[in-house]
């Protein structure tokens, strides 16, 4: 079963940085999802990718199918930018569920 | 993408007693949907794979006949947590695959059991 390892776990920023999260994975993968979870609970759907890279507005997310590794960038960091951003994969033995990562946990402050 | 809706978002109840949460594909015909369960700090974990006209397929660990699901149309799949108990308490949100796996999650439903 594919492991999902996410870093860092926790994240404070100061407003207008430059961010960064990690994701790593175990075993090969079709797609891979970046998701943002509010504290509400609700999830947003930000990315999914299978190779390079993708860009929206300041968010922009690439992958590295040989090294099994893909970042979020958050450019120009913002407050509302604060939320728990969450890596997850494709699990390819199934019908399509995904598998995810602890999350990391960013807060923007002002 | 799929716009997903769930009812309810939030649910309090008794021990003991049922709880149903309903899971929407409101503008894509949906033959799976995956329903996840979040434990306070801890990440998504599948519970099971609900298919349309079908039986659903469960996670190890998960217990069909304590978790009900029904899929019976190709926009409502609904989990029907049965005698509900303290450690059900959780955070449930399901999610709509669209034609190329990309994933669509509904907004969740808290539940309490008291």
């Amino acid at each position: 079963k594919n492991e999902v390892e996410q870093s860092p776990q926790n994240l404070t920023a100061q407003e207008g940085e430059f961010i960064t999260i990690n994701c790593s994975y175990s075993v090969g993968i079709s797609a891979l999802h970046w998701l943002q979870q509010h504290p509400g609970g609700g999830i947003v759907s930000l990315f999914m990718l299978s190779s390079g890279k993708k860009k929206h507005g300041r968010l922009i997310a690439t992958i590295n199918i040989q090294e099994k590794h893909s970042s979020l960038h958050i450019t120009a960091s913002h407050p509302r930018d604060s939320a728990v951003y969450i890596c997850a994969v494709l699990d390819g033995g199934s019908q399509g569920n995904l598998i995810f990562g602890k999350g990391t946990k960013l807060s923007v402050k002002p | 993408g799929a716009v997903v809706s769930q009812h309810p978002s939030r649910v309090i109840c008794k021990s003991g007693t049922s709880v149903k949460i309903e899971c929407r594909s409101l503008d894509f015909q949906a033959t799976t949907m995956f329903w996840y369960r979040q434990f306070p700090k801890q990440s998504l974990m599948l519970m099971a794979t609900s298919n349309e006209g079908s039986k659903a397929t469960y996670e190890q660990g998960v217990e069909k006949d304590k978790f009900l699901i029904n899929h019976a149309s190709l926009t409502l799949s609904t989990l029907t947590v049965t005698s509900a108990h303290p450690e059900d308490s959780s955070f449930y949100i399901c999610s709509v695959p669209d034609w190329y796996n990309e994933q669509f999650f509904g907004p969740g439903t808290r539940l309490t059991v008291l």
